[in-house]
């Protein structure tokens, strides 16, 4: 079972460039969503979405935007790198949204120099 | 607003020996859920339990259990006879509106041989 696919695993990119982290899940999951962790403060909720077509803005979502067009993908894109964004991502699924587990990629660890 | 705290940085242990991972939590809905999560070294991470605002049941499984106390607004997590595999980062988390997760900081569990 694939579950939540991230990709890619690493990426290191300059200042000012762009990219996109993609995030896949095979579960039928409604809703999905990023994290960010950083030393010392645990995840943090960048975006979320609901279902398709619907995402809204988590705690730190500057720098950060989403689209989901279908059930299945949530691609995270970071239009203008910087140096704060070093950091590993995390995608998250969940099949309801009352307190139903969540279910994790394996993350994506990208550094910005 | 949400908040959730893990006091405990880091915490190092002998195998064998019982250790308490606290968590306390701050929100005003009635209605929440709280989980806990481990992150091995390998990155990801791994569900361990979730509870309800309304189920204040102790819960135990193997060696694992969690002792959730509305009044002290705590729900912390034992580990008895402590195995080397179980060295990890231990995240507790309050899930909200939509399946949005808050994380506390993490504690950094070190089972020693």
């Amino acid at each position: 079972n694939a579950g939540v696919t991230q990709t890619p695993k690493f990426q290191v990119l300059k200042t000012g460039q762009s990219m996109t982290l993609q995030c896949a899940q095979d579960m039928n999951h409604e809703y999905m969503s990023w994290y960010r962790q950083d030393p010392g403060m645990g995840l943090r909720l960048i975006h979320y979405s609901v279902g398709a077509g619907i995402t809204d803005q988590g705690e730190v979502p500057n720098g950060y935007n989403v689209s989901r067009s279908t059930t299945e993908d949530f691609p995270l894109r970071l239009l203008s790198a910087a140096p704060s964004q070093t950091s590993v991502y995390f995608c998250a699924s969940s099949y309801g949204g009352s307190g139903t587990e969540a279910f994790f990629g394996q993350g994506t660890r990208l550094t910005v120099v | 607003a949400q908040k959730v705290t893990q006091a405990q940085t880091e915490i190092s242990v002998v195998e064998k020996e019982d250790v308490t991972l606290d968590c306390v939590y701050e929100t005003r809905d009635t209605t929440y859920y709280l989980f806990w999560y481990k992150q091995p070294p390998s990155g990801e991470l791994v569900f361990l339990i979730r509870r309800n605002s309304f189920d204040e049941q102790n819960e135990i499984s193997g060696r694992y259990s969690w002792n959730f106390q509305k009044s002290t607004s705590s729900f912390n997590f034992t580990i008895t006879a402590s195995q080397v595999v179980d060295s990890a980062v231990y995240f507790c988390a309050l899930c909200y509106n939509f399946n949005k997760f808050y994380f506390g900081s993490g504690t950094k569990l070190n089972v020693k041989p």
